[in-house]
């Protein structure tokens, strides 16, 4: 069975400082890796997208994506109370056919 | 541009009751999603439409009906509404399976 993993949290970060989410899958051939911001009582939004080993920077957001360890996270720089929200995981296993798989999510607090 | 519309937003049911949840995308996507969403359980997908003319199960479908009306609309049925059920409900789009979804609103349905 394909997982995705993510510590449900709370994530409490100050104001200011660098929120880490981290999140590992167990299908080795996964090819897609998605971050969704999923605000409270509102629909999971769209955030990040990687496909390749690295980093992937925008704005104050980095995703990285380790496909050997097989895990992926999320960085979020400057953290504004603004960002409090539940952040998801979503992988694309590698075999044909598969679809989007989803991580309980982490919630993150960011303390003024 | 309306991405993924849901209605109704909210819906108080009685016990044994049924409703038809509706779903629409505009943005010419090729496969359809119902997820729900509960406490502490995270996303999990009731059934799923991968093209026009096709809908499979997915992990939590007991209970739920579908049709994919059209390449546009896909719709979520409770036959007879269970406490159970009482959960909140997305709706999401995407253009082929292994592709990242959008999400609709999300509808709150409540069964009494």
């Amino acid at each position: 069975q394909k997982e995705v993993e993510q510590n449900s949290g709370p994530l409490s970060v100050p104001e200011g400082a660098i929120a880490s989410l981290n999140c590992t899958y167990s299908d080795r051939v996964s090819q897609s890796f998605f971050w969704y911001r999923q605000y409270s009582g509102k629909s999971p939004e769209l955030i990040m997208s990687i496909y390749s080993n690295g980093d992937k920077e925008d704005g104050r957001f980095t995703a990285q994506l380790n496909k050997a360890s097989q895990y992926v996270s999320l960085l979020i720089r400057d953290s504004q109370p603004s960002d409090s929200a539940t952040y998801l995981c979503a992988v694309i296993p590698g075999d044909a056919g598969n679809m989007l798989t989803f991580g309980g999510g982490t919630r993150l607090m960011v303390k003024p | 541009n309306a991405g993924v519309t849901q209605t109704p937003k909210f819906q108080v049911l009685k016990t044994g009751q049924s409703m038809t949840l509706q779903c629409a995308q505009d943005m010419n996507h090729n496969s359809m999603y119902w997820y729900r969403q509960d406490p502490g359980m995270g996303l999990r997908l009731i059934y799923y439409s991968a093209s026009e003319g096709t809908t499979d199960k997915g992990e939590v479908p007991n209970g739920y009906n579908v049709s994919r009306l059209n390449k546009r609309e896909f719709s979520l049925r409770l036959e007879s509404a269970a406490p159970s059920q009482t959960s909140v409900y997305f709706c999401a789009s995407s253009v082929r399976t292994d592709t990242e979804a959008f999400f609709g609103q999300g509808t709150r349905l409540t069964v009494v």
